[in-house]
């Protein structure tokens, strides 16, 4: 059963700031997502990562996969206030397109 | 384009009633998924369907059901509502087999007292 789990579960940082959160993911997945969602609001699509070695940057955000680990990392650069929210990656394969998400990690930026 | 969206956006129900969560898909996306997020919680599939027939299920009970139109919009179906059915309920279309990712509506909060 493929399972995915993400640490750290609660992530408190400062402004200007850099962390990183891990993805990892129990069995050979074709496709890892990062979703972003705010309190009580729908899931926001971040990145799709489709291939080993494959990076992908948006703003702050900064997300890579090495499949070989089973491993997704999602680094933050220079945090600021506006990236408080709750980061889900998740896993499917294309014959199921079924997604499994992990536990989530919860980032607060403080000033 | 349009994207995906959800009704009703709020709903209080009583234990042991049921209830009808929608979701018109995204236009050009012929599967539709649906996921249950308890709070605190990841989004859990509850099921998929594609070109109107089911093609997946989660963990969930059979009271849990649902039906995809012609048009590919989605009805949830949950018959005998329990407590730990509170949830937000989140439907997501794509192009099923063909790739190109998900996109999700702005779910439905259900509450069930």
């Amino acid at each position: 059963e493929l399972k995915v789990e993400q640490n750290p579960l609660f992530l408190s940082m400062q402004e200007g700031k850099n962390y990183t959160i891990y993805c990892n993911y129990s069995t050979t997945s074709d496709r890892l997502y990062w979703y972003r969602q705010d309190p009580g609001k729908s899931l926001e699509s971040l990145f799709v990562l489709l291939s080993n070695g494959a990076v992908k940057q948006e703003g702050r955000l900064m997300a890579s996969l090495d499949t070989k680990a089973r491993l997704s990392t999602l680094h933050i650069t220079a945090a600021v206030h506006d990236l408080s929210a709750t980061y889900f990656c998740a896993v499917d394969r294309v014959n199921t397109d079924k997604l499994i998400f992990g536990t989530g990690t919860r980032l607060q930026v403080f000033p | 384009e349009t994207g995906v969206t959800q009704s009703p956006t709020h709903l209080i129900k009583t234990r042991g009633q049921q209830v009808t969560l929608r979701c018109s898909s995204q236009s050009g996306h012929n599967t539709v998924s649906w996921y249950q997020q308890a709070l605190g919680q990841g989004p859990q599939f509850i099921f998929q369907y594609y070109r109107e027939e089911e093609n997946g299920r989660g963990n969930f009970p059979p009271r849990f059901s649902g039906l995809q139109f012609p048009n590919y919009s989605s009805e949830l179906n949950v018959n005998a509502l329990e407590l730990d059915d509170s949830a937000l309920y989140l439907c997501a279309s794509s192009l099923g087999q063909a790739g190109g990712g998900y996109t999700f509506g702005s779910g439905t909060r259900l509450t069930v007292v």
